[in-house]
């Protein structure tokens, strides 16, 4: 069966300090991933996603950053985070191909920029 | 006109209650259809996943489908306090590999 790891759980960073966030999917090979970033009252925020190893989309523009080292595994990161980065991290995965898309999520990792 | 529309809530409804949550969407492409459900805390968990119009059921959930008046529900029967939770739909255009597109969620609280 597949499993989707997420680490740190929570992680509380001073502004302006760096941050990565990884991601590693077991159980499958050549998903599509995606990292999703939920605010109180705001849902969930489509921030990059990921067909392959190197191939990164970015949704929305912002001083965070996603690569993809290897095919199971995710990372975003921050050269200088802001307060607005604050938030709930989600990683997410599906099925290449698949129709309907349907997206399995990560536990999230709870950050708070100080 | 946002893509999808769900009442955020909050919802409180007695244990044993029916419930209904509900999502409308602007799309008319969108095909497939999800209902997650997330913990306080913690990451979605898909609960139903549905195609086209009709109705699905799983034990006490069902899920609906009226693509000709663009709107999902989410029915839930004999309501549990562990139904406590944010549901949230998503929606899917028929493209293989396209983001899905997901409510904001209704937070449910059902007392016991």
């Amino acid at each position: 069966s597949q499993t989707i790891h997420q680490w740190p759980a929570t992680l509380v960073q001073p502004v302006g300090s760096p941050l990565s966030l990884e991601c590693t999917v077991e159980g499958t090979s050549n998903p599509n991933l995606y990292w999703y970033r939920q605010a109180a009252g705001r849902g969930l925020q489509l921030l990059f996603y990921s067909v392959g190893i190197g191939q990164i989309s970015s949704e929305v523009p912002q001083n965070l950053s996603a690569s993809r080292p290897q095919d199971r595994q995710f990372i975003l990161s921050s050269k200088k985070l802001l307060l607005s980065d604050s938030g709930f991290y989600l990683c997410a995965w599906s099925v290449k191909g698949a129709l309907g898309d349907t997206q399995y999520f990560g536990p999230g990792t709870r950050l708070t920029v100080l | 006109q946002k893509e999808v529309e769900q009442d955020p809530g909050p919802l409180s409804v007695p244990e044993g209650a029916i419930v209904s949550l509900n999502c409308t969407y602007s799309n008319s492409a969108f095909q497939y259809f999800m209902w997650y459900r997330q913990y306080s805390r913690k990451g979605p968990e898909l609960l139903m996943y549905t195609y086209s119009s009709g109705n699905k059921e799983d034990g006490r959930f069902t899920a609906q489908v009226d693509k000709s008046s663009k709107y999902i529900s989410l029915f839930i029967r004999d309501s549990q306090p562990s139904d406590s939770a944010t549901y949230l739909c998503a929606m899917s255009p028929p493209q293989a590999g396209t983001a899905l597109i997901f409510g904001k969620g209704t937070t449910l609280s059902v007392s016991s």
